[in-house]
């Protein structure tokens, strides 16, 4: 069974700074990872979908990684704004079309 | 541009009742997943669809039922309302496929409280 986890749990940084958010998964053989944000009373929104085969994606400020055999993958958000403030989950999806979720770290950005 | 729609936003049940959250997307996807999120959990899948007339199980299908009657809709039910049931509800639609095709849009989600 598929298990995914997300360290830290939340993050307070000062706005302008570099940060990593981590998430791991326990089987290897996914078809993707997606990273997605949410606001506070919102639903998700998708950020960046890495596929199997790819080791990164970028969005803007925003860079996925992918280490299938190490089971992680890491978000670098660059140079950190007082909106990028939200809740980031991490989901890892098997050959069933289903998403498993990680709980997601909470990050505040501060002025 | 209306995407994913659920209703309603919120609502209050006692023990026992039944209801019916709505589900709608307008982006003609195959793909459609009822989640529920507790506080400072992940998302867990209660139930999905690949397609009109297709419908499984998700990790947490217990006192839920879902249809699948129109590639557009996919209700999801609650038959005896249970404290347990007190979550957030998430709808969500893919186009399905390989690469960005797997790409999930939420809704807004129902806030549901079972008192």
């Amino acid at each position: 069974k598929q298990e995914v986890t997300q360290i830290p749990a939340a993050l307070s940084v000062p706005e302008g700074e570099n940060l990593v958010l981590n998430c791991s998964f326990t089987d290897s053989a996914i078809y993707n990872l997606q990273w997605f944000r949410q606001d506070p009373g919102k639903g998700l929104t998708s950020l960046l979908l890495i596929q199997s085969s790819q080791r990164e994606q970028t969005s803007g400020r925003l860079n996925a990684s992918l280490d299938k055999s190490s089971g992680r993958s890491t978000l670098y958000i660059a140079a950190s704004q007082p909106g990028d403030s939200a809740t980031y989950l991490c989901a890892a999806q098997g050959g069933s079309e289903k998403l498993v979720f990680g709980k997601g770290t909470k990050l505040t950005v501060n002025p | 541009n209306a995407g994913v729609t659920q209703t309603p936003k919120f609502r209050i049940l006692k023990i026992g009742q039944s209801m019916t959250l709505q589900c709608t997307q307008d982006m003609n996807h195959n793909y459609m997943y009822w989640y529920r999120q507790d506080p400072g959990m992940g998302l867990k899948l209660i139930y999905y669809s690949v397609g009109a007339g297709i419908t499984d199980k998700g990790e947490v299908p217990n006192g839920y039922n879902v249809s699948r009657s129109t590639t557009e809709d996919f209700p999801l039910r609650l038959e005896l309302a249970a404290p347990s049931q007190t979550s957030v509800y998430f709808c969500a639609s893919a186009d399905g496929g390989q690469g960005l095709g797997n790409i999930q849009y939420f809704g807004a989600g129902t806030r549901l409280s079972v008192l």
